[in-house]
Formats: C-alpha cells, structure tokens, sequence
C-alpha cells in the first residue's frame, strides 16, 4: 500500500525559509516522478512542482518559481521542497503526491498534508 | 494566461446521473491535456478519482467515468450516493512540465 507522510510544516515569518519532506513507502520509490500541490485553507488545490523519476527534471508553478526546489533522495525514498522568500500567500497545506504511471503524470496517491503558515 | 474552468457547484438526486466538466478559458481541452479528477471531502486529502482522461485510479468504483465531451473533459458519476456529496477538481497537463487545477466543483445530492 501506498504511504506518504509530508513533514516539516511550521510557522514561519515573512520572508523567511522551510524545508519540507515527504517520506514514502509501499512502492518503487525511483520508478515515479512526485508532485508538491498545495491547498489554501478553504480555498482549491494549486499545484506546485514535479520532479520525475531520476531528479533531472523539475518544474514549477509560476507562483513559486525561482522560489521553491524540489528534490528527492531515491536511497532514502524521501522527497523535499525547499521553499525560501516565504510570503502570506504561501501559507497553505502542502500535499506530496507520487506520478501516476505514463510519460505525462498526474498526482495520484497522496499524503495527509503539512501545514505551513506564513505570518508575522 | 489560460484558465481551467469547472462548474462552481452542481447537484444531483439520489442514483442519478451527473456529468462535470473541466475547460479552458481559450482553447478545447484534448487528451493530450491528460486531464485528471479528484474527489475531497472536507478536512481530508483528496482522492484521486481518473488520471489521463479515463484512466480509473486502484480502487475506484466504475460508477465514476471519465472522457472528453466536445471541448471539455468530463467527470460522469452513475447511481449518485449520499457519500458522493464533497467537492470535485480537475487538473490539466498545460505543457513545459506545467499542471494547472480547476477551481473546482461542489456536489451535493439532494
């Protein structure tokens, strides 16, 4: 069975930095590509990163590009986003998701979340 | 900047029938947008419902379809439960990498 567990959610200041990680288990971690996708309390889902497989491809929303670095550790079955220059609006639930299968992935299983509040 | 576009809200009664749809604010959405679906209730992750326009994720009951219905994609529940009543997105394959989430969808079964 699919099990994602995101970590590292906190509050943090404007401006500031954070690093979240999502420990997986119960699949071949580096046969996937994983999401980040984010969700505003009360609001919809954005989605904000991918990386596939092999960690040489990454892409990002608009909203958070230059800003945010995913990575991932396949000997460790751990995926991360680094998130720096924090503003309000980043303040959200952050969900890792593991790829569909295919060449063009969707997030298919998914984590219960980490909470991430940017205030002053 | 194009947006994905879902039906604020929509109702159906008990075992009936109720198709939701995914668009673009320009343009008309084609399986090569691999348009997903999910379900969330309230407090909980979202579920993922279809991936790549039809594709049923492990464990879906197949009362829950997916296609493409002339320029959208499309969500088509059969016999509507009361369990059924949350909210519902889509999410399409933009290119260069790019997902992009409809705003999403409220169902209720009434």
């Amino acid at each position: 069975e699919v099990h994602l567990v995101e970590s590292g959610g906190a509050v943090v200041l404007p401006g500031g930095f954070l690093r979240l990680s999502c420990a997986a288990s119960g699949f071949t971690f580096h046969d996937y590509s994983m999401h980040w996708v984010r969700q505003t309390p009360g609001k919809g889902l954005e989605w904000v990163s991918v990386i596939s497989w092999d960690g040489r491809n990454t892409y990002y929303a608009d909203s958070v590009k230059g800003r945010f670095t995913i990575s991932r550790d396949n000997t460790k079955n751990s995926l991360f986003l680094q998130m720096n220059s924090l503003r309000t609006e980043d303040t959200a639930f952050y969900y890792c998701a593991k790829g569909s299968s295919g060449t063009i992935t969707s997030p298919e299983y998914w984590g219960q979340g980490t909470l991430v509040t940017v205030s002053s | 900047q194009t947006v994905v576009t879902q039906e604020p809200s929509f109702s159906v009664s008990p075992g009936g029938t109720v198709t939701l749809t995914c668009g673009l604010s320009s343009g008309s959405v084609s399986t090569s947008y691999y348009p997903s679906w999910y379900q969330q209730t309230p407090g909980q992750a979202p579920r993922t419902l279809i991936y790549s326009t039809n594709t049923r994720s492990s464990g879906v009951p197949d009362r829950f379809s997916g296609s493409i219905l002339g320029n959208k994609a499309a969500l088509t529940i059969t016999g509507a439960q009361a369990d059924d009543e949350c909210d519902y997105y889509c999410v399409l394959y933009m290119g260069s990498g790019i997902r992009v989430f409809g705003g999403g969808t409220k169902l209720t079964v009434l």
